[in-house]
C-alpha cells in the first residue's frame, strides 16, 4: 500500500516548455487534489476532482490543467511553463471524510 | 468560505523549553481542524487533530493542541522540544465542501541548542 505517490519528484524546465506531473493513490479515494507551497503562502489549491471524469478549480488554477481519466489518477499540466510556477506541488487524496488528506511526497519544479 | 490565520511566521525555541504556535481561524460552519508538520525537504504529515468531543488533543510525540470555540483558535503546544521538532508546522481548517482543506502561510520552528 504506497498511498499517494508523485512522478517525478524534481524537474527543471525553461520558460515555455511544458510537462505534466502524476499523482497515483492506491486507497480507492474519490477525492484528489493539487496544491502549490511557496515560502510564506502556505499551500494554495491548484484544482480538485470529486471523482472520474471531474475536475473543478481551486484558488490558484490560472496556467494550469488537469485531468481525471482513471480513478487513481490525477494528472496535473502546465502548457507553457513560467518562472512564476516555480514552487514545490503537492497532491492529495481523500475518502468518504473530506476532511481527512492523504498527501504525496511532493514535485520540486524549477522554471528557468 | 474560511481562513487561517498562523500569527507566527518564525518561533526561535531553545531545546527543552515550552513553545505554542498560535492558529486562529474564521468561519461561519462549525470546522474540522488540524496540524500537519513537514519537516526538511519532506511532504506534509498529520500531527493531531480536533473533530468533536474533548477540546484538548494530543499526538503521540509530546505535542497538543486545545480547541477554543470562543476565540476561534488551534493554538499549538509542546512542553519540551527537542532538536528533532525543527520543521514547519501549518495549522489547517475543513468547513465541509469538496475543496478540502484551507492551510495557514505556516510557522517555522527554530529549535536552538
Amino acid at each position: 500500500n504506497a498511498g499517494v505517490t508523485q512522478t517525478p519528484k524534481f524537474r527543471v524546465l525553461k520558460t515555455g516548455q511544458s510537462m505534466t506531473l502524476l499523482c497515483a493513490q492506491d486507497m480507492n479515494h474519490e477525492y484528489m487534489y493539487w496544491y502549490r507551497q511557496d515560502p510564506g503562502m502556505g499551500l494554495r489549491l491548484i484544482h480538485y476532482s470529486v471523482g472520474e471524469g471531474t475536475t473543478a478549480k481551486g484558488e490558484v488554477p490560472d496556467g494550469y490543467n488537469v485531468s481525471r481519466l482513471k480513478k487513481q489518477n490525477f494528472l496535473l499540466g502546465l502548457e507553457s511553463a513560467a518562472p512564476s510556477q516555480t514552487s514545490v506541488y503537492f497532491c492529495a487524496s481523500s475518502g468518504l471524510f473530506l476532511a481527512e488528506q492523504y498527501f504525496g511526497p511532493g514535485t520540486r519544479l524549477t522554471v528557468t | 468560505a474560511q481562513s487561517v490565520t498562523q500569527l507566527d511566521s518564525q518561533v526561535p525555541v531553545f531545546e527543552e523549553a515550552p513553545v505554542e504556535l498560535r492558529c486562529n481561524y474564521s468561519s461561519s460552519v462549525s470546522v474540522y481542524l488540524f496540524w500537519y508538520v513537514q519537516y526538511p525537504n519532506q511532504g506534509l504529515q498529520l500531527l493531531l487533530k480536533y473533530l468533536s468531543g474533548s477540546t484538548l488533543v494530543e499526538s503521540i510525540n509530546g505535542f497538543e493542541a486545545e480547541f477554543n470555540k470562543s476565540q476561534t483558535s488551534f493554538h499549538l503546544r509542546k512542553p519540551s522540544v527537542h532538536i528533532s521538532d525543527t520543521a514547519e508546522y501549518f495549522c489547517a481548517v475543513y468547513g465541509g465542501g469538496a475543496d478540502g482543506l484551507t492551510f495557514g502561510k505556516g510557522t517555522h520552528l527554530i529549535i536552538q541548542p
